[in-house]
């Protein structure tokens, strides 16, 4: 079955610092791959998405993403965290054959300043 | 401006009593869903809408139906809500199903 993991549940970064959060997917096939970022209490916004072409993907806000076959990976990274970046980060997968996107557990990130 | 709605946001009841939580979208979507969102599990698929008068279970989708008589309605309804309803639920629209979805603010529901 399709599945979607994100190792990390919660990651504290200083700002300024880099970030990495990593996501793992489980699918035969390439998939569709999203990550999303949930403000306290807010609904889901898209950050970025890879569907197809260069495996390095550019997102709003810095954000940044590269997938790797390989891998089965789709890490999300930026180069310098702001305070505002602190919120709930959902990486998701699109299985074409079942018209449904799968999303994983989510990690949370905190900024001390 | 573009945007998914969801009512309540905020919603207290108590077990058995039916509820409706409505959601739409002026975006001309065809693919619609609902999900819940619980601590360490993410979000769950509850329905999802292909286009009118076209749905399909989820992955959780015990104790919930859904309609969807017009493009942009796509209502989720708890004929008897129990205590494991408790939740954040998300109602999203996307173009198809594999494109970017587009999340209302959602809504909080506490089943006593």
């Amino acid at each position: 079955a399709q599945s979607v993991t994100q190792p990390d549940i919660h990651i504290t970064v200083s700002e300024g610092a880099s970030l990495e959060l990593r996501c793992n997917y489980s699918y035969g096939a390439t998939p569709y791959l999203f990550w999303y970022v949930q403000s306290p209490g807010q609904g889901l916004q898209l950050l970025l998405k890879y569907f197809s072409g260069d495996t390095l993907v550019q997102g709003i806000k810095g954000f940044e993403a590269e997938f790797k076959r390989s891998q089965s990976s789709f890490n999300l990274r930026k180069p310098s965290v702001h305070w505002s970046d602190a919120a709930e980060y959902f990486c998701a997968v699109g299985v074409p054959s079942y018209d449904k996107v799968i999303f994983g557990p989510g990690t949370s990130l905190s900024v001390i300043p | 401006e573009a945007q998914v709605t969801q009512n309540p946001r905020y919603l207290i009841t108590v077990t058995g009593k039916k509820l409706t939580v409505t959601c739409s979208q002026n975006m001309n979507h065809e693919y619609m869903s609902w999900y819940r969102q619980d601590p360490g599990l993410g979000l769950r698929q509850i329905y999802y809408s292909m286009n009118v008068e076209v749905t399909d279970k989820g992955d959780v989708p015990e104790g919930y139906k859904v309609s969807r008589k017009e493009k942009r309605n796509f209502p989720l309804i708890l004929e008897s809500p129990s205590p494991n309803q408790t939740s954040l639920y998300f109602c999203a629209s996307s173009l198809r199903s594999q494109e970017t979805q587009y999340f209302g603010p959602g809504t909080r529901l506490l089943v006593l």
